[in-house]
């Protein structure tokens, strides 16, 4: 099925530095999501946007709903540790029935 | 705290045999979606329900899965007769839509090996 393109598939970095990551799609989306997903575990949601040009933090992350709605982005400032895991972005239509369309992941590795 | 609650987490089978596992959506929600998570594939969606009723399962096998929401509690998706490239991790999730707010809560998973 469509997916989001995400990029980077994936990233190593070292404590305490900023993390960027993106998705992008060809058509529009009403809303992006993104999640993490830690091993054995599934996604658990970060952030949700939901207007064009939306900019939403929760904690050490920041996300933004692209202004023309064709993508989105993921910060994580002062990257600690626990922030290792896969984290995918998602998009939903309109009248979709609230359906998301996932990108292919981004795995972030930190470095003590 | 409310959460998405699936059943088993693991299940080690052999081909040919019948899985069921379960999902209890999170109390209150209207939908609830399936998934499958695969290295190759990613997540890919199989099947999603409105108010108990299907709205699209255009991504499931037919021959073999099935889909169904018996009561507004239960979610169950079968595999009959499984197949070892059935091999994969199954979510179930639930939301609320129709608000202008859509958003998924995923359960733990259920991690399936057909051998």
């Amino acid at each position: 099925g469509q997916q989001l393109n995400q990029s980077p598939q994936s990233m190593f970095i070292q404590e305490g530095e900023d993390v960027s990551m993106n998705c992008t799609s060809s058509s529009i989306f009403n809303t992006w999501l993104w999640y993490k997903q830690d091993p054995g575990e599934g996604p658990v949601l970060l952030i949700a946007l939901y207007k064009a040009g939306e900019l939403t933090s929760n904690g050490r992350l920041t996300a933004q709903f692209g202004i023309t709605r064709k993508d989105s982005f993921l910060n994580i400032s002062a990257s600690i540790p626990s922030d290792v895991g896969i984290y995918f972005c998602a998009g939903v239509r309109r009248n979709q029935g609230g359906k998301l369309i996932f990108g292919q992941g981004t795995e972030l590795s930190v470095k003590p | 705290d409310a959460r998405v609650t699936q059943t088993p987490r693991h299940k080690v089978t052999e081909m040919g045999q019948e899985v069921t596992m379960r999902c209890q959506p999170i109390l209150g929600h209207n939908t609830v979606f399936w998934y499958r998570q695969t290295m190759m594939q990613g997540l890919e969606l199989l099947a999603y329900f409105r108010n108990r009723a299907p709205l699209d399962d255009s991504g499931m096998p037919k021959d073999r899965f099935s889909a169904e929401m018996p009561d507004a509690t239960l979610a169950t998706l079968k595999i009959q007769p499984s197949e070892p490239r059935d091999s994969a991790v199954y979510f179930c999730a639930s939301g609320l839509e129709g608000q202008g707010n859509e958003k998924l809560f995923f359960g733990s998973g259920t991690q399936l090996s057909v051998l």
